[in-house]
């Protein structure tokens, strides 16, 4: 199987601009988590799809938001960025919404705002 | 609210020596741990995980961990390090019914000849 695809890969946007992600996750897999990596705040989580709705969400600014699709692909949306949304936007995917599931990780998305 | 903290924020080690990751959390609910590796320009893997069951957990690579309720630990150990194993090293919990991850800031294991 395919693992977790994410693109673009890297990114280079300037501040007040806005910005689309897109995950593809692992066939069959329903849930799409969201995350941001940065180095001074490590790993944050920014929200959960599951069959189109959301399901969880982080402490983001509602700059930040998101959709799933009826296939499950996923999309996350920045708009007016800022300089500290410069980060690794990382993308993880499971077969279900049980505690126990495993998230798959895509390689993420480097976004540089300048 | 839960919280990871990974004691060592780097961990310089020679080849074929052990090493053991340190990952604390604090939770006042039931918690699933888990340990995820992060190789260069690449994203997380998971190496285990403790669902529930024998403390002492084998994953892949031959990295083990041990949950330890009463001290709230989750340390990673691996009795003969390569060089290929020169990552950074994520642990992680999951608390009470809820599925979002709760993450510790990282060891940056260095492996050196």
């Amino acid at each position: 199987k395919a693992g977790v695809t994410q693109t673009p890969r890297y990114l280079i946007k300037t501040r007040g601009q806005q910005v689309t992600l897109s995950c593809s996750p692992i066939s069959g897999h329903r849930s799409v988590s969201w995350y941001q990596q940065t180095p001074g705040q490590g790993l944050q989580f920014l929200f959960e799809y599951f069959s189109e709705t959301q399901r969880n969400k982080g402490n983001f600014p509602g700059r930040f938001s998101g959709r799933q699709f009826s296939n499950s692909r996923s999309e996350m949306n920045v708009s007016t960025l800022e300089l500290g949304d410069s980060a690794l936007y990382l993308c993880a995917s499971s077969p279900g919404q049980f505690r126990t599931d495993t998230q798959y990780f895509g390689p993420g998305t480097r976004l540089t705002v300048l | 609210a839960q919280s990871v903290t990974q004691l060592d924020s780097q961990v310089p080690v020679f080849e074929e020596a052990p090493v053991e990751l340190r990952c604390n959390y604090s939770s006042s609910v039931s918690v699933y741990l888990f340990w995820y590796v992060q190789y260069p320009n690449q994203g997380l893997q998971l190496l285990l995980k403790y669902l529930s069951g024998s403390t002492l957990v084998k994953g892949i690579n031959g990295f083990e961990a041990e949950f330890n309720k009463s001290q709230t630990s989750f340390h990673l150990r691996k009795p003969s390090v390569h060089i290929s194993d020169t990552a950074e090293y994520f642990c992680a919990v999951s608390a009470g019914n809820n599925r979002k991850l709760i993450w510790g800031l990282g060891t940056s294991l260095a492996v050196n000849p």
